[in-house]
């Protein structure tokens, strides 16, 4: 199975900064993956896929990029709706596997 | 409009089966795979299975937790999507989520229910 290991777990943060978030998968993905951000009692909801594909209707200060088996998400300015968990998740192969998640909290 | 709304979750003895619907609208079912995806309180999201599309014949995979007890079924006439879950454990207790998966260009979970609480205790 793909591991898919998030860091950090916990990120605190204010707005206007500058978020960058990384998934490192234990083997090559191609470019397989998608992020997504969770909030509270909610389902989640697609940001970036195929590792930098921008989602319909996603504002442009979300980012993706990948570098061999690592892949990361910025955030380029912090907004206040953008506190939220963010996992991202492999489309490699199945079975399918999320990283466990990036928790972004008010600082 | 693309909608999923899941039903069926509630309260269920260890040991014990249950199964949860997801009502589709706005799409054809037959063209796209289908996944279950859980989350357990105050947890991160996991996978646990797929009924592809009919191309792919509607095959289906699963999560190692869930393999032999749970079976994703659908039925493409009445636009459902069905997790037949079976020999019920306290560590299923989650929020069950469909959602579908769109392939066009990268795949991913483009649309996703509201989820269903299924809680497993004695």
């Amino acid at each position: 199975d793909i591991q898919l290991t998030q860091s950090p777990s916990f990120l605190s943060a204010s707005v206007g900064d500058r978020v960058t978030i990384t998934c490192r998968a234990s083997q090559d993905l191609g470019r397989s993956l998608t992020w997504y951000q969770q909030k509270p009692g909610k389902a989640p909801k697609v940001l970036i896929y195929a590792a930098s594909t921008l989602d319909s209707g996603v504002p442009s200060r979300f980012s993706g990029s990948e570098s061999g088996t690592e892949f990361t998400l910025i955030i380029s300015s912090l907004q206040p709706e953008d506190f939220a968990t963010y996992y991202c998740q492999q489309f490699k192969s199945v079975p399918l596997t999320f990283g466990g998640g990036t928790k972004v909290e008010f600082k | 409009e693309v909608q999923l709304v899941e039903s069926g979750g509630g309260l269920v003895q260890p040991g014990g089966s249950l199964r949860v619907s997801c009502a589709l609208s706005g799409f054809t079912l037959s063209d796209h795979h289908m996944d279950w995806v859980r989350q357990a309180p105050g947890k991160g999201l996991e996978w646990v299975g797929r009924s592809r599309n009919k191309a792919y014949t509607y095959s289906a995979d699963y999560a190692a937790s869930v393999k032999g007890r749970f079976t994703i079924s659908r039925d493409d006439s009445k636009n459902s999507l069905f997790l037949q879950m079976n020999s019920l454990k306290t560590e299923d207790t989650a929020v069950y989520y469909c959602a579908r998966t769109s392939v066009q260009n990268g795949q991913r979970h483009d649309y996703w229910g509201p989820g269903t609480l299924v809680i497993v205790t004695s």
